[in-house]
């Protein structure tokens, strides 16, 4: 297995760009995810597959991904967006996923 | 819409076992897709304990794969969380949630979730 990790914190303030970053320490890379938790809920899927949005969730969110590191981007940050942003990934055969330790976004 | 509940004690004493329930509405278990177990420390990140097919077939996070047993009652549309000897390192919230399992697009992803539920483990 291997891990992935994300900084404990990022701060924005509103209008600006948040990035969130996610490494691998390890190959192979899988697609990576991205969820947002807010205070006592259960966390949403806002990216999959990398840099794919689901329906409902707005476009200033996007991902990227680059070698072993991907890459959860805010754009025109909102106070409603400070939440707390896990990236998550599986091992190769898909059947065990793995969370990063999760960034609390803060919108200052 | 599929919607996840979970549901069970939420205090539970040092070497005893928690179980918790999930009851899954708008979705036949019976059809397909892998549901996991995840949980989440106060204060920290997600942790995913493991997961399990509709056929029976366990996936055990390593770390806990020694205290932990998942088992799922189509018949009720439900699947169960058993992790056994707990410590307070055990207090979390825990939640239930549907694993999306796409082996030819290699899509692995929690795609719902439940509310989540408090299991504090103390005497």
């Amino acid at each position: 297995s291997y891990e992935l990790t994300q900084p404990p914190s990022v701060s924005v303030s509103p209008g600006q760009t948040a990035r969130i970053t996610c490494s691998a320490d390890a190959l192979p890379k899988q697609y990576a995810y991205w969820y947002q938790q807010k205070p006592g809920q259960a966390p949403v899927l806002v990216i999959y597959k990398d840099s794919e949005r689901p329906s409902g969730i707005p476009e200033r969110f996007s991902g990227s991904s680059s070698g072993t590191t991907v890459t959860l981007t805010i754009s025109g940050v909102q106070a409603e967006d400070e939440a707390d942003y896990s990236c998550q990934s599986a091992d190769s055969s898909g059947t065990y996923p793995i969370f990063g330790g999760g960034t609390k976004l803060t919108v200052l | 819409q599929v919607q996840l509940q979970e549901s069970g004690p939420g205090l539970v004493k040092p070497s005893e076992t928690l179980s918790l329930t999930c009851a899954v509405s708008g979705y036949s278990i019976s059809i397909g897709y892998y549901w996991g177990w995840i949980r989440q420390p106060p204060g920290k990140g997600l942790e995913w304990i493991g997961s399990i097919y509709h056929s029976g077939s366990t996936y055990y996070n390593p770390s806990l794969k020694s205290r932990v047993t998942i088992s799922v009652d189509t018949s009720k549309n439900q699947f169960s969380l058993k992790l056994s000897s707990v410590t307070a390192a055990d207090t979390a919230v825990y939640y239930c949630a549907r694993y999306y399992y796409g082996s030819g697009s290699h899509l692995y992803y929690f795609d719902y979730w439940g509310q989540g539920t408090l299991v504090t483990v103390s005497s």
